[in-house]
């Protein structure tokens, strides 16, 4: 079953807005880690956060962990058109630390 | 900034032919692994490589696939009769350790015809 699902599967805003999006996952985590996809091409890492860690930052990258939730958002600031791309969330499962992904959040930053 | 390089970027190939997938992961990684991502679906996790043996494999990755790790710098993906739904995007990654950042390189698309 898959662990990782991203909501919402789409999204369309205007430059300047807040774009949000979540991960939901099913079993215990030892991490999660956000990347981002440009259509056609490879996963760039943005962000890793820990089991122990509640929120991270990284520029205009804020993500948040609610392990009791099973749950993470990751909310990028004051979009730019070039944020537009797809969202994937990663989580290992525990026992195991291979990446596992969901099925992304693609996002569309309208200049 | 080092980074994980896959070679080729695209590789077309008739149905039954064996492919070589090419990668280099970063230098001090010990952590490899093969993804893959049929066009519009999701990224699948083939194969984890450490300590030069196969750490764990999912279901797709069946007795067509096969990876080595001929030197000490190559990772490589062979797949040994190609079908046609072996059509997709293939991406490596590496990693410094277990449960720490994975970082992918930009993919070989492999067609089968």
């Amino acid at each position: 079953s898959q662990q990782g699902e991203e909501d919402p599967q789409a999204l369309s805003i205007q430059e300047g807005e807040n774009a949000t999006m979540n991960c939901s996952y099913k079993t215990s985590i030892n991490n999660l880690q956000w990347y981002r996809q440009n259509s056609g091409r490879g996963l760039v890492h943005l962000i890793l956060i820990r089991s122990n860690e509640r929120e991270k930052h990284s520029g205009r990258l804020r993500v948040t962990l609610d392990t009791s939730k099973k749950s993470s958002s990751l909310l990028i600031t004051a979009s730019r058109a070039a944020d537009t791309a797809s969202y994937f969330c990663a989580t290992d499962r525990g026992g195991s630390y291979i990446p596992t992904f969901g099925r992304g959040t693609s996002l569309i930053v309208h200049p | 900034e080092p980074e994980v390089t896959q070679t080729p970027s695209h590789q077309v190939t008739q149905m039954g032919q064996e492919v070589i997938l090419r990668c280099v992961p970063i230098s001090n990684h010990l952590y490899f692994y093969w993804y893959r991502q049929i066009l519009g679906q999701k990224v699948e996790f083939l194969v984890s490589f450490y300590n030069n043996e196969i750490s764990e494999k999912s279901e797709i990755f069946d007795d067509q696939f096969s990876v080595e790790r001929p030197d000490g710098s190559n990772f490589t993906l062979k797949i040994r009769s190609t079908k046609l739904e072996d059509s997709a995007m293939y991406f490596c990654a590496s990693g410094r350790q277990g449960a720490t950042e994975a970082f992918f390189g930009q993919g070989t698309r492999l067609t089968v015809v």
